[in-house]
């Protein structure tokens, strides 16, 4: 089992609808849990993070983690044709003797006009 | 201006050969990777350093060696390229550990460098 699944879509979405993008990870151990945003022919950037569960809100984004079903959540409200990206979730893995970043395989969102 | 700069951005390269990937960065960091991104599988360490004599194998290290010729430059070999190898390549920093402590240092990537092995 891989230590973060995300599915890869694509999404195709209209315009202001409300968008939920997931992840899900086997280890309980996990306490922080990000969400990258990469545009085309782009490196990946940070979107939002959160620590251990509950909800993080910025502006149009809500980060959600529910720890019990080991499930992560990006919702985005009234979606914009420049949300257009690629989402991956990331988790830092400690790992011989240091935290690396554990990437899930990113969900292709189109938000059409 | 970009702060992480990935050369070259496309590369198409032949079978056994050799080649370089680039990255320099202006954000005075001393943590620097390597990853490759493939579809379906997402981001994958490589290679990363923590300063210039500090240098580790990721997860998908064979075929690869890296060189960290001052703490802004960080590079990527292919002693022999082969057709395996095609994928994006991003070059990251970071200016400390990632999840570490009360918050989150971000990884700040470059742009890439799309490489194709014929």
């Amino acid at each position: 089992q891989k230590e973060v699944e995300q599915d890869p879509g694509p999404l195709s979405v209209p315009e202001g609808a409300i968008v939920s993008l997931n992840c899900t990870y086997s280890n309980s151990a996990f306490q922080y849990f990000m969400w990258y945003r990469q545009y085309s022919r782009k490196g990946p950037e940070l979107l939002m993070y959160t620590y251990s569960s509950g909800n993080k809100e910025d502006g149009r984004f809500t980060a959600q983690v529910d720890k019990s079903s080991k499930y992560i959540s990006l919702f985005i409200r009234d979606s914009q044709p420049s949300d257009s990206a690629t989402y991956l979730c990331a988790i830092p893995l400690f790992s011989g003797g240091y935290n690396k970043l554990i990437f899930g395989a990113g969900t292709r969102l189109a938000v059409h006009p | 201006d970009a702060d992480v700069t990935q050369t070259p951005r496309n590369r198409i390269t032949k079978t056994g050969k050799r080649i370089m990937l680039e990255c320099s960065q202006t954000k005075g960091h001393d943590r620097m990777y390597w990853y490759r991104q493939d579809p379906g599988l997402g981001l994958r360490l490589i290679y990363y350093s923590f300063d210039v004599k500090d240098i580790n194998k990721g997860e998908i290290s064979d075929g690869y060696s890296v060189s960290r010729q001052a703490q802004a430059k960080f590079s990527l070999s292919l002693e022999s390229a082969i057709p395996n190898q095609t994928a994006l390549y991003f070059c990251a920093t970071s200016d400390r550990e990632v999840g570490q402590g009360g918050g989150h240092s971000p990884l700040h990537f470059g742009n890439g460098t799309r490489l194709t092995v014929t």
